[in-house]
């Protein structure tokens, strides 16, 4: 299994609403990331995460909360998002090693509303 | 500071035909890596090529290859024989330097959009 799988691949909510993005992979890496792509811009690291400890937080709002339940689970919890959060959101994950390769999924594409 | 150069917005290349993608970086750090990824219009980043800056060879990937100039700080992708499902943004980017707390950071190039003409 060489997948990141996220869900859901389309999300709508409100400024009030409260929602989260999963992400999942069996690899066996023990690192795992949060980027947000606004369109035709670059990803954008948010969180890292290794061995289940959160190790990197670029100065994200405090209304994007990430959470590792296990080392195969990551998942971001959305609470009084604005309309300029609206992207995608890619979920990636790695191996320790300094060559390792990101392996992403397909993106949660989030609109704010 | 780590930097990602990609000065091509876009470029078009006529099918079965060979492109060059451009990037260039800057780095004080002796240790780095440069990827790159190909983004479809569906969202998932598809990586496609490795180069370390400790690699003797450039590295090749089937019609992929990076062409690696490290004295002129370069990083370019070569696709051989074009197909119209290379049609993509493309995006290098460049490993900050391990920090061997298990994870470490890519900053990606602007991309490059690609379009293969039937």
């Amino acid at each position: 299994d060489t997948e990141v799988t996220q869900t859901p691949k389309h999300l709508v909510m409100g400024m009030t609403n409260k929602k989260s993005l999963k992400c999942e992979q069996h690899m066996g890496h023990r690192a795992m990331y949060w980027y947000k792509q606004k369109a035709k811009k670059p990803p954008e690291l948010m969180f890292v995460y290794s061995y289940e400890k959160l190790s990197i937080n670029e100065s994200v709002p405090s209304r994007f909360s990430p959470e590792c339940p296990n080392s195969s689970l990551l998942n971001l919890h959305l609470h009084a998002l604005q309309p300029e959060d609206s992207a995608l959101y890619l979920c990636a994950s790695s191996q320790q090693e300094s060559s390792a390769v990101l392996t992403f999924g397909a993106g949660s594409r989030l609109t704010v509303l | 500071a780590q930097k990602i150069t990609q000065t091509q917005p876009g470029m078009f290349v006529q099918e079965k035909e060979a492109v060059t993608l451009d990037c260039t970086y800057d780095t004080s750090d002796p240790s780095y890596g440069l990827f790159w990824y190909k983004q479809p219009s569906s969202g998932e980043m598809i990586f496609l090529i490795y180069q370390g800056s400790y690699d003797q060879q450039n590295a090749t990937e089937g019609r992929y290859s990076l062409n690696f100039q490290k004295a002129r700080k370069s990083a370019n992708l070569v696709i051989s024989a074009s197909q119209l499902g290379d049609s993509a943004m493309y995006f290098c980017a460049m490993r900050e330097p391990y920090s061997g707390a298990g994870s470490y950071q890519l900053t990606f190039g602007k991309g490059t959009k690609l379009s293969v003409i039937p």
